[in-house]
């Protein structure tokens, strides 16, 4: 079984949507994480979650809205999103925070924007 | 502020051949940790090695080897006896601290690829 699970592969929505991105991690952890991938961009950190807690949103606009239910499960809520939003969102997991241990990816939604 | 610059875009070459990719870091901590990840076209950033800063011993695992030399600021990658396999995209990343809330800063990331 995979580490770090994110389901769907593949979105398409329109700007009216909503919907959500779900990510789960099999490995024990206790950080989570949203990253953003646009094309031509280095990866952009959204948003950490350390033992259910978030400690880190990255200036990212409201229509995004994480969710972790336990260290296992991440979820981004998706409403009225925009063109520019259109990228590949990767979860990922680590030890925790503070240790600087690798993080493990998924492979990501890649979310298209109509 | 923590920046990883890998200028090199993209890299093509022929299979068997051997590649270097380059990183170079900005940091003013003295405790930091560089990693690699690979992204092949699935999309998953897989983890290749973890290097923290006080170990400047240069690593081998297989064909892959990494050279880290804090002089310049450098932790490039070399791949020996390329293979088809190794097409991908290659991510250099830094994190800054320890005990502290690390934050993983990534460069904008090497397109190999590998052809016949």
């Amino acid at each position: 079984e995979t580490g770090v699970t994110q389901t769907p592969r593949h979105l398409v929505m329109g700007m009216t949507n909503k919907k959500s991105l779900k990510c789960e991690q099999h490995l024990g952890h206790n950080a989570m994480y949203w990253y953003k991938q646009s094309a031509k961009k280095p990866l952009e950190l959204m948003f950490v979650y350390n033992f259910k807690e978030q400690t880190e949103n990255n200036s990212v606009p409201s229509r995004f809205s994480p969710e972790c239910p336990n260290s296992s499960h991440l979820f981004l809520h998706l409403h009225t999103l925009q063109p520019e939003d259109s990228a590949l969102y990767l979860c990922a997991s680590s030890q925790d925070r503070f240790s600087n241990q690798p993080q493990h990816f998924g492979d990501g939604t890649r979310l298209s924007i109509l | 502020a923590q920046k990883v610059t890998q200028a090199q875009t993209e890299i093509s070459v022929v299979e068997k051949e051997d590649v270097t990719l380059d990183c170079v870091y900005e940091t003013r901590d003295t405790t930091y940790y560089l990693f690699w990840y690979k992204q092949p076209p699935s999309g998953e950033l897989v983890f290749l090695i973890r290097r923290n800063s006080f170990d400047e011993q240069n690593e081998i695992s297989g064909r892959y080897s990494w050279n880290f030399q804090k002089s310049t600021s450098s932790f490039n990658f070399t791949i020996t006896a390329s293979q088809v396999v190794d097409s991908a995209v290659y991510f250099c990343a830094l994190s800054e601290g320890y005990g502290t809330a690390s934050k993983l800063t990534f460069g904008t990331g090497t397109r190999l690829q590998v052809t016949l």
